[in-house]
This record gives C-alpha cells, structure tokens and sequence, in this order.
C-alpha cells in the first residue's frame, strides 16, 4: 500500500525555521518525482517545489526561492523541505505528493505549519 | 506565476451535467498539454480526477470528463452526484519545471 506521511510542523515564529519530512512507503521511492503542495486556511492549492527522482534537479515558486530548499533521502525513502525565514504567508496545510500531475499521483493527509508570534 | 482563473462556484441539481473553465495564458494552459483537474472534499487531501487534459486515471467515474481549448481548459460532470459536491482546482505546467493551480471552483448538489 503506497503511503505518505508527513511530519515537522507546528508552530513557529516569524523568521524562524522548520523542517518538514515525509515518509515513503510501498512504492519504488527513487524512480519518481516528488513535491511539495501547500493550502492556506480557507483558501486555494499552492505548487511549492518539486525534485527528480534523482534529487539532482529542483524547482520552486518564486515567493519561497532562496528561503526553501527541497531535498530527498532515497536510502532512507524521504522527501523533506527546509524552510528558513518564515513568513505569515507560509502558514499553510503542506501535502508531499508523488508525481502529483500524472496517472501514479499519490498525495499524504497534510501537515500543518503554523507562522505567528 | 499568477493563478489560473476559474469561477468561484458552480451548482446544479442531481443528475444533471455541470461545466466550469480553467483560463490560463499562452506560458501556461495554452502552451503545454500537463493540465490537470482535482477534487477536494473539506479536510481531505486533494485526489487527481483528469490529467493530461483529458485522461482519467484509474477508478476515476467517466462521468467525469476534460477538453481544452486555447488557453482555457474545461472540466464536465456528468449525471450530477451529492458526492461530487467539493472544490475543484485545475493545474498546469508553466514551463521550468513550475506548476500553477487554479482559482478553485466551489461545486454545490442542490
């Protein structure tokens, strides 16, 4: 059974750091893109970030370039994103999801980031 | 990397077909054939319905059915179910390895 599950948020203080991670299960990890979404309390889907299955490319919306960085662990079947000078505007629900626009397309429940003094 | 336009909310009664857009520009929607459309229940993940334009993926209702058409793209439902009531969101590559997602269109079951 293919599984997403992702963890590190919370809550944390303007300009501050978090760590999210999220872990892969049932499927062959290293063969497929993965990404980070995310969605701001009551409103629309953010496309975040998303790396090769390789790791050796990495893109990003602009609004989070230079503070966000993606990364994976393919021995350890992780996908994280690195978050540093955080923002009101990056409190968000944040999914991990495989492949998010082809047919294999697999998202996780969510894990909320919280930005506020 | 602006959104992609959709109308805020669509209804329509048991059984009939409801269509709403999705209007991008030529970097985007008009210029790439990786759009998609997803499904989103309150508290739920978002679960991918069509992509590609017009594929659906596998247990996905035919009733469920994508086009596009310059710059804009459409999502159909067919024979209308109190369980299609959700939010809607397309997506399209926007060329860099960048993605865009829609405005979101609120679908009510009347």
């Amino acid at each position: 059974e293919v599984q997403l599950v992702e963890s590190g948020g919370g809550l944390v203080q303007p300009g501050g750091s978090l760590t999210l991670s999220c872990a892969a299960s049932g499927f062959s990890f290293s063969t497929y893109w993965m990404s980070w979404l995310r969605q701001a309390p009551g409103k629309g889907l953010e496309w975040v970030a998303s790396t090769t299955p390789d790791g050796s490319e990495k893109y990003y919306v602009d609004s989070v370039k230079g503070r966000f960085t993606v990364s994976r662990d393919n021995v350890k079947n992780s996908l994280y994103l690195h978050m540093n000078n955080l923002r009101a505007e990056d409190t968000a629900v944040y999914y991990c999801a495989r492949d998010f626009v082809r047919e294999v397309a697999y998202w996780g429940q969510g894990n909320l980031v919280t930005v506020s003094s | 990397q602006s959104a992609l336009t959709q109308p805020a909310s669509v209804s329509g009664s048991p059984g009939q077909s409801i269509t709403f857009s999705c209007t991008g520009t030529s970097s985007d929607v008009g210029s790439y054939n990786l759009l998609s459309w997803y499904q989103q229940h309150p508290g739920k993940a978002p679960k991918l319905m069509i992509y590609e334009g017009s594929k659906r993926p596998s247990g996905v209702s035919n009733r469920f059915s994508g086009s596009k058409s310059g710059n804009t793209a459409s999502l159909t439902i067919s024979g209308l179910q109190a369980e299609d009531e959700a939010d809607y969101y397309c997506c399209s590559y926007a060329g860099y390895g960048t993605y865009v997602f829609g405005t979101g269109t609120k679908v009510t079951v009347l």
